[in-house]
């Protein structure tokens, strides 16, 4: 099976713009989980989509909104760019819910946004 | 604060001596599960604890669970170099709880010395 692909690997972009992260999960997988990655506040969970529902939300603004597709794929939109943003962002997708059985989260290679 | 500690936050040994990391939570969990990183990229899947279990091994790996105390802890024996990482432990609540995600410690950096 595929892994999880995570598109761009690697964003540069200006405070105040908005940008659109995309992630496919393995094949069969339906739950997509979102993470954002930096070296102050380490790996901190934004939200998790089941079923083209979010299901859980982290402690993020509004500013960082997702969605996902009936064919599982997820995409993460953070708008009005701060330069705090500047994260590795990391997809995880799961057979079923986070908290629902005992599932393995597997991790794509991770978006690397730098905001200028 | 974060649900999951990890400690040491960063480690050093010489090739072929053993590793032990250990991680604090503080609520209850359906089960705890350890990551590998290899610099900045992304999160590999090392093994999965379920609250009912005190210990689990994979390979060079093992890991063991104690619910009383809140406390995992993942040993890697016989280091090499390729094991040179950060590792991080995370914990997912049970879904009767507001924890019901998956909550990530902030890591230890691990150097394996040839």
């Amino acid at each position: 099976k595929a892994g999880v692909t995570q598109t761009p690997r690697y964003l540069i972009k200006t405070r105040g713009q908005q940008v659109t992260l995309s992630c496919s999960p393995i094949s069969g997988h339906r739950s997509v989980s979102w993470y954002q990655q930096t070296p102050g506040q380490g790996l901190q969970f934004l939200f998790e989509y089941f079923s083209e529902t979010q299901r859980n939300k982290g402690n993020f603004p509004g500013r960082f909104s997702g969605r996902q597709f009936s064919n599982s794929r997820s995409e993460m939109n953070v708008s009005t760019l701060e330069l705090g943003d500047s994260a590795l962002y990391l997809c995880a997708s799961s057979l079923s819910r986070v908290g629902v059985g005992n599932n393995e989260q597997f991790f794509g290679p991770g978006t690397r946004l730098t905001v200028l | 604060s974060q649900q999951g500690e990890e400690d040491p936050q960063a480690l050093s040994i010489q090739e072929g001596e053993n590793a032990t990391m250990n991680c604090s939570y503080k609520t209850s969990i359906n089960n705890l599960q350890w990551y590998r990183q290899n610099s900045g990229r992304g999160l590999v899947h090392l093994i999965l604890i379920r609250s009912n279990e005190r210990e689990k091994h994979s390979g060079r790996l093992r890991v063991t669970l104690d619910t009383s105390k809140k406390s995992s802890s993942l040993l890697i024996t016989a280091s090499r170099a390729a094991d040179t990482a950060s590792y991080f432990c995370a914990t997912e609540g049970e879904m009767k709880t507001s924890y019901d995600k998956v909550i990530f410690g902030p890591g230890t950096s691990l150097s394996v010395i040839p």
